[in-house]
């Protein structure tokens, strides 16, 4: 069965430092690849998506993920995180048979100021 | 945006009744929605697909008897905790799907049973 592994599970970083939480997906053909971040008492949204074409993906807020498809790795990265950026972070693949999303365990980011 | 709203936000039971949860796609049609529940410190655990018109599928291990799923419009799909118990406190999301599968949430449904 189709897994996503974040291996991250609590970061705790300082304003202004950057940031690369992992991922890692188990299915080996065509996938689509999302981040989703869930800011305290909110509900998830959607930061930046992967279906085809440039491996780098932007999303809002600065944030970007690169796909390897060797690696199976869907990375997600911020060259400088604010205070702002403190929240849940859940990378997800639309399952094999394109119905669902599978969601990792999520990576709790905190950043002091 | 797409906007997913669920009702109620919070809702606390007595331990053998059933409490009903909606979610509506606000401002665009979804022939498909999703419900999920997440755990304290733990990721969304896909529960089932709602298909409009049509009955859900429900993942392995999921109760089909216990957690009746009804999508009769294509803005509306519920959920329905049938005589719930303490260990089905949890938060229960909802999604909707879009174009391109990309998938918009609700803000979660608290379900506490005491």
């Amino acid at each position: 069965a189709q897994s996503v592994s974040q291996h991250n599970h609590h970061v705790i970083l300082s304003e202004a430092a950057s940031l690369e939480l992992g991922c890692n997906y188990s299915y080996g053909g065509t996938v689509n690849l999302f981040w989703y971040v869930q800011y305290p008492g909110q509900h998830l949204q959607l930061l930046l998506k992967y279906f085809s074409g440039d491996p780098l993906v932007k999303g809002i807020k600065g944030f970007e993920a690169e796909f390897i498809k060797s690696k199976f790795s869907f990375n997600l990265r911020k060259p400088s995180v604010q205070w702002s950026d403190t929240a849940e972070y859940f990378c997800a693949v639309i399952n094999q048979a394109g119905t669902a999303l599978i969601f990792g365990k999520g990576t709790t980011l905190s950043v002091s100021s | 945006g797409a906007v997913v709203s669920q009702h109620p936000s919070r809702v606390i039971c007595k331990s053998g009744t059933s409490v009903k949860i909606e979610c509506r796609s606000l401002d665009f049609q979804a022939t498909t929605m999703f419900w999920y529940r997440q755990f304290p410190k733990k990721s969304l655990m896909l529960m089932a697909t709602s298909n409009e018109g049509s009955k859900a599928t429900y993942e392995q291990g999921v109760e089909k008897d216990k957690f009746l799923i009804n999508h009769a419009s294509l803005t509306l799909s519920t959920l329905t905790v049938t005589s719930a118990h303490p260990e089905d406190s949890s938060f229960y999301i909802c999604s909707a799907r879009g174009g391109r599968n990309e998938q918009f949430f609700g803000p979660g449904t608290r379900l506490t049973v005491l």
